[in-house]
């Protein structure tokens, strides 16, 4: 089992460019929650995604999007980018299925850290 | 809103136990999660609890008191592999997962 894939691992953006990230999720899992983590913080929750839908957003601003893809993998776009957009971006998986317990016990990829300049 | 209060940083002896302590306010509440993060890694699952009480597993273990907003994350026998930083994480009333800043945790031989 790959577990949750992301790419790119890392990436140099300057500001006002346009970024995208991608996750593949572990497998069987069907619901995909993007997190942006600053250095020494705990990880922010931006957006969750199930059945190709936003279901639930965090405090982010409408410069960060995402979709999600009928093999559920997903992508998160950031435009416009700003230099407070550094950070560590996790995806995390989770399936539903499973009820409260197992729909929130995410496996989270290794990130994609994001600088930019 | 909601509000997760942990130690920044907490130093302790390989062999020894350490505790953890958050402590938290919320408007809704369906549970109370703990993931590890080593450095330059991706946060992994320890442990969840819904209920009063505690939750062991192995040399972790997990204890929740919801009328006082407190839950504490027990580490026995340290070993060095377990520095790292300990996410106090709440499921609040929508369920979506919100972590607070974390602890590092140093573990010195």
């Amino acid at each position: 089992d790959a577990g949750v894939t992301q790419s790119p691992t890392h990436l140099i953006k300057t500001r006002g460019q346009q970024v995208t990230l991608r996750c593949s999720p572990k497998s069987g899992h069907d619901t995909v929650s993007w997190y942006q983590q600053a250095l020494g913080q705990g990880p922010q929750f931006i957006f969750q995604y199930y059945e190709e839908e936003e279901r639930q957003r965090g405090n982010f601003p409408d410069r960060f999007s995402g979709h999600q893809f009928p093999n559920y993998s997903s992508e998160l776009n950031v435009n416009a980018l700003l230099l407070g957009d550094s950070a560590l971006y996790l995806c995390a998986s989770s399936s539903p299925g499973q009820g409260t317990f197992g729909a929130n016990v995410l496996t989270f990829g290794a990130g994609s850290r994001l600088t930019v300049l | 809103g909601q509000n997760i209060d942990q130690p920044t940083e907490m130093t302790a002896t390989e062999g020894a136990i350490v505790q953890i302590n958050c402590t938290y306010q919320t408007s809704g509440f369906n549970g109370l999660f703990w993931y590890q993060q080593h450095a330059g890694e991706a946060p992994t699952f320890l442990s969840y609890n819904v209920l009063d009480g505690l939750e062991e597993k192995g040399r972790f273990s997990s204890f929740l008191s919801r009328s006082k907003g407190y839950s504490y994350l027990l580490l026995k026998e340290l070993q060095m592999k377990d520095s790292a930083s300990y996410l106090c994480t709440l499921l609040d009333s929508s369920y979506k997962l919100i972590f607070g800043s974390g602890t590092r945790l140093l573990v010195r031989p």
